[in-house]
């Protein structure tokens, strides 16, 4: 069975500070997707990025990055320069190798980030 | 934006009555799931689609059942309502392909008094 854990329930930060949101993964499947999805306080749910486990190199997506460690099974995403805009649940979701049946997705339990001006 | 819509997006309902929640996409995507949203628990699974008439349990089918009848339409049926229902209902879609992105409905609050 797969499972997903974000640590950190709630963070708060100020304005322009550099916040890291932290995704630890477990499965036994060596072929898995890790994700990020967003979802601001109007409700929706957001796709943010998509890594593959053959693929480890980090991304950088404007002040959005993630840094994809299989040795500590951690997918930890920190966004730079926070705003307000920022202000969201952010959910860490993994998948094994998709197949007939699709892609059925393990998410985390969210982690609530308050960004104040 | 992937075209999906959920109906209704709020509802209130008695225990023990029957409620049907609406997944409608209109990107012709094969695969359809419904996930629900409690606090702490991020997202789980209830039910998938993997084409017309084709479905299957998720982790949180207890209570739940599931009809495709067409490409289009998802619908989630809860057969007898609980008050461990209250949640926010959410529809996905995907497709075959490298990317295997899920993408999200608005989702429907459903409230069981």
């Amino acid at each position: 069975a797969q499972k997903v854990t974000q640590a950190q329930t709630e963070i708060s930060v100020v304005e322009k500070e550099d916040v890291t949101l932290d995704c630890v993964y477990e499965t036994r499947d060596t072929t898995y997707y890790l994700f990020w999805y967003k979802q601001p306080p109007s409700g929706e749910l957001v796709f943010l990025i998509r890594r593959n486990s053959f693929d480890e190199q980090n991304e950088i997506s404007g002040r959005y990055s993630w840094n994809f460690q299989k040795s500590t099974s951690s997918f930890n995403f920190t966004i730079t320069a926070s705003q307000v805009v920022d202000s969201a649940v952010y959910f860490c979701a993994l998948s094994i190798r998709p197949n007939n049946a699709g892609n059925m997705l393990t998410f985390g339990g969210g982690t609530r980030l308050m960004v104040k001006p | 934006d992937a075209g999906i819509t959920q109906s209704p997006r709020h509802k209130v309902t008695e225990t023990g009555t029957p409620v049907t929640l609406r997944c409608h996409q209109t990107e012709n995507h094969r695969y359809m799931y419904w996930y629900r949203q409690d606090p702490g628990h991020g997202l789980r699974l209830i039910h998938y689609s993997y084409g017309v008439k084709d479905t299957d349990k998720g982790e949180v089918s207890d209570g739940y059942s599931v009809s495709r009848s067409k490409t289009e339409d998802f619908l989630l049926t809860l057969e007898s309502a609980t008050s461990s229902q209250t949640s926010v209902y959410f529809c996905a879609i995907s497709e075959p392909s490298s990317t295997y992105e899920q993408y999200f409905g608005p989702g429907t609050r459903l409230t069981v008094t």
